[in-house]
């Protein structure tokens, strides 16, 4: 079973500038998770999206941050215009459903450099 | 509000033996969901082990191990005969509304 795909892998901007990640979940997985881990923390959850509709986006920054998930498969996240402190790794996670016992798979993250 | 704390932000165990790694959470809620997820270096995160707080049996895989304790709010992971293969975060996570993840405790298995 292939796993959570996230593209690019690493990826450096300078502040003010604009980036995208792409995530493509394990294919029939119903939720998607987006997570921001900045060095020595664990991650933290950005938004939830169940199919295409948001679950929940209240750790959002909504005045940067932007994300869809068309057609209920692939997603992606924006950031518009990067700050320094957005230096971290976004993960991408999907499980079967937004079941709290379900357990998340989570991609490899990309790499996100400010400078 | 939910929170988790990982106080052990590191540390070391040699191979084959046995090491614990805490964990204390706070929750105003009753039914909830405990995890404990490993990502080792330059790898994707994986999941160790669940509980369901309604459970008081502990949760056990293989070599991993759990103490739940609900009135304290406590979740220890033991692993048992440590393998270098253990190397890696070991993040506590708890599931109320959302997946809420401790710091992290880095652990280092050494032959």
């Amino acid at each position: 079973e292939a796993g959570v795909a996230q593209s690019p892998r690493y990826k450096i901007i300078e502040k003010r500038q604009s980036v995208a990640f792409w995530c493509n979940p394990i294919s029939g997985h119903a939720t998607l998770y987006w997570y921001q881990q900045i060095l020595g923390q664990g991650p933290k959850l950005l938004i939830q999206f169940q199919n295409n509709g948001v679950v929940d986006d209240s750790q959002l920054p909504k005045d940067r941050f932007s994300a869809e998930r068309l057609k209920g498969v692939d997603s992606t996240l924006k950031i518009q215009p990067a700050k320094l402190e957005d230096s971290a790794v976004y993960l991408c996670a999907s499980s079967l459903a937004s079941l709290d016992y379900n357990e998340q798979f989570f991609g490899p993250g990309t790499r996100l450099t400010v400078l | 509000a939910q929170t988790v704390t990982q106080s052990q932000p590191e540390m070391s165990v040699q191979e084959a033996e046995t090491v614990t790694l805490s964990c204390t959470y706070d929750t105003s809620e009753n039914n909830y969901y405990l995890f404990w997820y490993k990502q080792p270096p330059s790898r994707q995160m994986i999941l160790v082990i669940r509980q369901e707080a309604y459970k008081q049996q502990n949760a056990t895989e293989n070599r991993f191990s759990v103490n739940f304790q609900k009135a304290a709010k406590s979740f220890s992971l033991k692993i048992s005969d440590s393998q270098l293969g253990d190397t890696a975060m070991y993040f506590c996570a708890l599931v109320e509304n959302d997946m809420r993840f401790g710091a992290g405790t880095r652990l280092t298995v050494k032959p």
